[in-house]
């Protein structure tokens, strides 16, 4: 069956960079895209950004500068990084499977990533 | 961006009651519209796309409908699983934005 599994580390300096690894099993990379999104009680639900099956990929605006997202078909990993975290940065983390081509909503997603940005 | 507004944050609901969500696009998204369920502790849960489209295993009960900026999620006869926070996204431009969300609670 379809399942994303996030890996990656609950506490992050502030100006520190946060690295999540997305191990998916049951579909491949080479035919989904993969979303990142995040979930805060101040902003709720803001998509970062998706990489495509192709490789390519798009990014919200408000975070380009600091943001990277890639992957590894062979190992079936999406990798997630972004730079110079701040305090506003606390969030879920979630990686979420692309439903099918030319429809961006989110089928499967995995089990998030609980980010808190401190010293 | 796009901003998507879902005019009630909460609401108080009945066992059995018919619940309707609403949900509206700064602009015309023309039908590029999700809805989900959030249940505390877990991640999101895709119902619908495409506004109407109905994702396999999720009870017939939901329904999608709107055009437009104007969206809405149907629930009929409200069952306890379904007490749940629900969000609508657009997708038809990126960023891809999210509504707030409206939290359904029991009277």
């Amino acid at each position: 069956q379809v399942q994303l599994k996030q890996s990656g580390p609950g506490l992050v300096q502030p100006s520190q960079s946060l690295s999540i690894t997305c191990t998916v099993s049951g579909f491949s990379l080479t035919s989904y895209g993969v979303h990142w999104v995040r979930q805060s009680p101040g902003k709720g639900l803001e998509w970062l950004g998706v990489i495509w099956s192709g490789g390519s990929t798009d990014y919200n605006a408000a975070f380009i500068s600091r943001l990277s997202i890639s992957k590894d078909n062979s190992k079936s990993q999406v990798f997630f990084k972004m730079n110079s975290l701040q305090a506003d940065d606390t969030a879920i983390y979630y990686c979420a499977r692309n439903l099918r081509r030319t429809v961006y909503a989110m089928d499967y997603w995995g089990q998030g990533t609980s980010v808190t940005v401190s010293s | 961006d796009i901003q998507m507004t879902q005019s009630s944050s909460s609401f108080s609901v009945s066992l059995g009651d018919r619940v309707t969500i609403t949900c509206k696009a700064s602009e015309d998204i023309y039908n590029r519209l999700a809805w989900y369920q959030q249940k505390p502790g877990n991640a999101p849960r895709l119902l619908i796309s495409g506004a109407t489209s109905l994702e396999t295993g999720v009870p017939s009960r939901f329904s999608g409908s709107g055009s437009g900026k104007d969206y809405t999620l149907s629930i009929t006869s409200l069952q306890t699983e379904d007490v749940a926070t629900y969000y609508c996204q657009q997708y038809w431009s990126t960023p891809l934005t999210f509504g707030a969300g409206t939290k359904l609670e029991l009277k």
